[in-house]
């Protein structure tokens, strides 16, 4: 069993839409969790860390359920520039982090 | 502030051959990793290094070697190239722990093909 598992998608949606993703961890001694946007031949990078019950940072609202060892990410109202592959991520006990596969989004005008 | 480079952008290799890829943070950052990613996958930590003159193996560390002999440098060696590490290849860094941000800094990548 992979450590961090996602749905690999491709989510296909039209602009303005409310998409969801899930993500599932496997060590329930992972203490912080992440998730982070990668572009198409580019290099990851951080959109939000998901700390305790959760967060919000604009149109983006992650929640940690640790009782099912799950994570997710809303994206309200899609934008084309939302495009990209997201990545679930857990920090282990040791504080490296460890990656999910990603999850593809794409959005249509 | 360059952030982390990485040289080169692209490289062919032949099987057996040998290589360094560059890694470079401006950042003072005392943590750095090596990740490697296969079309389609996650990434997967070869080697990691919490400050200079120390380095730790990570999930797939055959094949590689590392040095960290400066705060600022952190380069990968590939010993005898397989076509198995045909993969894109980050280096990463992350500041000691700053009001609990663990964030982690990515460099562009290294496209690396063993032919």
């Amino acid at each position: 069993r992979k450590e961090v598992e996602q749905d690999p998608g491709p989510f296909n949606v039209p602009e303005g839409a409310t998409v969801a993703f899930n993500c599932t961890y496997s060590n329930s001694a992972s203490q912080s969790f992440f998730w982070y946007r990668q572009d198409c031949r580019k290099e990851p990078k951080l959109l939000m860390s998901v700390y305790s019950s959760g967060n919000e940072d604009g149109r983006f609202t992650a929640q940690l359920n640790r009782a099912s060892q799950y994570i997710s990410l809303l994206i309200r109202d899609s934008k084309l520039s939302d495009s990209a592959t997201y990545l679930c991520v857990a920090m282990d006990s040791s504080y490296k982090l460890i990656f999910g596969s990603g999850t593809r989004l794409l959005v249509r005008p | 502030n360059a952030g982390v480079t990485q040289t080169p952008k692209f490289r062919i290799l032949k099987i057996g051959q040998s290589m360094t890829l560059q890694c470079t943070q401006d950042m003072n950052h005392n943590y750095m990793y090596w990740y490697r990613q296969d079309p389609g996958m996650g990434l997967k930590l070869i080697y990691y290094s919490v400050g200079a003159g120390i380095t730790d193996k990570g999930e797939v560390p055959n094949g590689y070697n590392v040095s960290r002999s400066t705060t600022e440098d952190f380069p990968l060696r590939l010993e005898l190239a397989a076509p198995s590490q045909t993969s894109v290849y980050f280096c990463a860094s992350q500041p000691l722990s700053s009001g609990g941000s663990y964030e982690q800094y990515f460099g562009p990548g290294t496209r690396l093909t063993v032919t």
